[in-house]
């Protein structure tokens, strides 16, 4: 079966950095999204990896290792507005993204 | 660039009313989703349109679900006789397949509160 891992909840810092974790299973692989959402609001596309390696986007990195089925983000100089749920998404061999349940992720001050 | 819009954001109806909900797509997109979202758990996947065409439909999803894009623009998802457990978040997503990543984009949602 299609399958995405992620844990569900996470607490970081203010000004930390924080690395969400995610495994996948999929029928194919098209690639993997991070989508980040806040409370009561529709998800916003954050990062694509289709290839092994880092993809890095000011504070936020993205890492990709197929051959593990394995991805993170990273998310750097953690603000108060990062608090949210970060949504992993496998694209699979139709091309349909596999959802995962959400990391919610709480910073404190 | 005006993005994905939802209307209504929100709906309260009554357990078996129909209701229906409209998704205007980013204008360039020729593909567009639908999900649905409850509380703690990622979108689930209802349908997805090609222009006009419908080429997936969640095997999840009752005959009380419907949904039709008649000229590759805007999209409707009607559903049945609602039940209480249809309660969630609806939304909708576009893309486009010549964008080389595929990325989906997100409507804000509709809130369907079944009473």
């Amino acid at each position: 079966g299609q399958n995405i891992d992620q844990p569900t909840e996470m607490t970081a810092t203010e000004g930390a950095i924080v690395q969400i974790n995610c495994t996948y299973q999929t029928s194919g692989f098209n690639g993997l999204f991070w989508y980040q959402q806040h409370a009561g609001e529709a998800p916003t596309f954050l990062s694509y990896n289709v290839l092994d390696g880092l993809e890095e986007k000011g504070r936020f990195s993205s890492f990709l290792s197929r051959s593990k089925g394995y991805s993170y983000l990273l998310l750097k100089e953690l603000q108060m507005k990062d608090s949210a749920s970060y949504l992993c998404a496998a694209m699979d061999s139709n091309y349909q993204l596999i959802w995962g349940a959400g990391t919610k992720l709480i910073i404190k001050p | 660039d005006t993005g994905v819009s939802q209307d209504p954001r929100h709906k309260i109806t009554k357990r078996g009313q129909n209701v229906t909900f409209r998704c205007d797509p980013i204008s360039e997109h020729n593909r567009l989703y639908w999900y649905r979202q409850t509380l703690g758990q990622g979108p689930e996947f209802l349908t997805y349109f090609q222009n006009e065409a419908q080429l997936e439909k969640s095997r999840l999803l009752s005959d009380r679900f419907s949904a039709e894009r008649p000229k590759g623009s805007f999209s409707t998802l009607e559903i049945q006789r609602t039940e209480q457990g249809d309660s969630a978040m609806y939304l909708c997503a576009s893309s486009s397949n010549r964008d080389v990543f595929d990325t989906q984009y997100f409507g804000p949602g509709t809130r369907l509160t079944v009473l």
